[in-house]
């Protein structure tokens, strides 16, 4: 079975607080991706990586940066957490890069959901 | 027009019965589809893929896709109690993966 896991299940900082959600797979999966989830407005995509060290923008970039050092594990930082910012995070992981004849399920962590008061 | 489209429900069903999910999308060039199922406060579990036109049957589940017309559906038998949850489709198009926001399905006991 795929297992994603995630540093925290809630999390509680301040605003201004530099914030590290960390997320590792154990299925050597090619990507991995950062997702927040709000009511109303689903599941909206931070960042993704295809590779470790590489990294690109998804739909709301703005606020996050991401690192992925090593293939299991990747990194989304918030540099300075604002109150928009409370929300769950998802981290999700999938085997195969784009264009390829592999699958492309991803499969999520259990989330962080994560309060910037 | 959203890019992938789920009537948000609630859809209630009695127990025993049928549930059937739908899911338009307006990228003709995608290719992969998923459908997860989300209990409150939990992640998206993956129930189902499918990639090719026609049906495809996984116990209580079958996933429909239609590329002519840009659908996809999840069709639940013998729904349980149990299966009460929120249902997100997702597609995949060219380097992104799209969510739907979900259908709340309540089964009835």
């Amino acid at each position: 079975d795929v297992k994603v896991t995630q540093s925290s299940r809630y999390l509680v900082k301040r605003t201004g607080e530099k914030v590290f959600l960390e997320c590792v797979q154990d299925m050597d999966h090619e990507n991995m991706f950062w997702y927040r989830q709000d009511p109303g407005l689903g599941l909206r995509l931070i960042y993704f990586s295809y590779d470790v060290k590489m990294k690109e923008k998804g739909d709301i970039p703005e606020g996050y940066s991401v690192s992925r050092e090593k293939k299991e594990r990747f990194s989304l930082i918030l540099e300075s957490a604002s109150t928009n910012q409370t929300s769950m995070y998802l981290c999700a992981s999938s085997l195969s890069s784009w264009g390829g004849t592999g699958t492309y399920e991803q499969y999520f962590g259990p989330g962080t959901r994560l309060t910037v008061t | 027009q959203k890019e992938v489209e789920q009537n948000s429900g609630p859809l209630s069903v009695p127990e025993g019965a049928i549930a059937s999910l739908n899911c338009t999308y307006s990228d003709r060039g995608s290719q992969s589809f998923f459908w997860y199922r989300q209990y409150s406060g939990k992640s998206p579990e993956l129930i189902m893929f499918i990639y090719s036109n026609g049906d495809k049957e996984d116990g209580r589940f079958t996933a429909q896709l239609n590329k002519a017309s840009q659908y996809v559906s999840l069709l639940i038998r013998d729904s349980q109690p149990s299966d009460s949850a929120t249902y997100l489709c997702a597609v995949m198009g060219a380097y992104k993966y799209i969510f739907g926001t979900g259908t709340r399905l309540k089964v009835l006991a």
